[in-house]
């Protein structure tokens, strides 16, 4: 199992305010991923990455930006948050190994009011 | 186009029932092929996954999956379910397709009752 750290867990922001959700990994993972998920819904990926300074959008277009400059650290940025990206965002690494097994974060709950 | 298709949106068993959870894909090859679990308000924690071998394959908290080529499923099983068993499952598809993808089944929500 690969240990991956989300932060915060719960926000609750205003409107038009800039957040960050951190997302780390203790595994030396290449791959990173971040998903978004309604409740009780499907996933649907917004972003990933393959290595450091490596960074793609995913099936699901998302007003969000990601960056990696280190293996370890994958984080996500809102520049102006709006109600409309209540959501909670899963962060995932895989291994590079056979099968690219993908382990996820606790998730962090965005409520944006 | 490949696919993963989970055709229960929810299902309800008893405590201490047999479970059987249903996942179809699509696609040319054999795929790798997973299940997870979610409780609510977490992250999605890995139950099993089948590579290659043996078709039944043990995972963790007692379930079990069987992969079957010819009808391109990979069920989901528990013998006797616990209360603690309720959460969504997710089937997934790993794709080798140039590059890697995984595709998600929209999940299943399972519900026990006493």
């Amino acid at each position: 199992e690969a240990d991956i750290y989300q932060t915060p867990r719960y926000l609750v922001i205003g409107t038009g305010k800039k957040i960050t959700l951190e997302c780390s990994q203790t595994m030396g993972h290449d791959k990173m991923y971040w998903y978004q998920q309604d409740p009780g819904m499907e996933l649907h990926l917004i972003h990933y990455s393959y290595g450091v300074n490596s960074t793609e959008k995913g099936d699901l277009s998302s007003e969000s930006t990601v960056s990696r400059i280190r293996t370890e650290h994958f984080p996500l940025t809102l520049e102006s948050a709006r109600p409309s990206h209540t959501s909670q965002y899963l962060c995932a690494s895989s291994d590079s190994g056979r099968g690219n097994t993908i382990y996820f974060g606790e998730g962090s709950w965005l409520t944006v009011v | 186009a490949q696919s993963v298709t989970q055709p229960d949106i929810h299902i309800t068993v008893s405590e201490g029932a047999s479970l059987e959870l249903r996942c179809n894909y699509s696609y040319g090859a054999t795929p790798y092929l997973f299940w997870y679990v979610q409780s609510p308000g977490q992250g999605l924690q890995l139950l099993l996954k089948y590579f290659s071998g043996d078709t039944l394959v043990q995972g963790i908290k007692g379930f079990e999956a069987e992969f079957k080529r010819s009808q391109s499923s990979f069920n989901l099983r528990k013998p006797s379910v616990h209360w603690s068993d309720a959460a969504e499952y997710f089937c997934a598809v790993g794709l080798n397709t140039g590059g890697f993808k995984t595709i998600f089944g929209a999940g299943t929500r399972l519900f026990v009752k006493a």
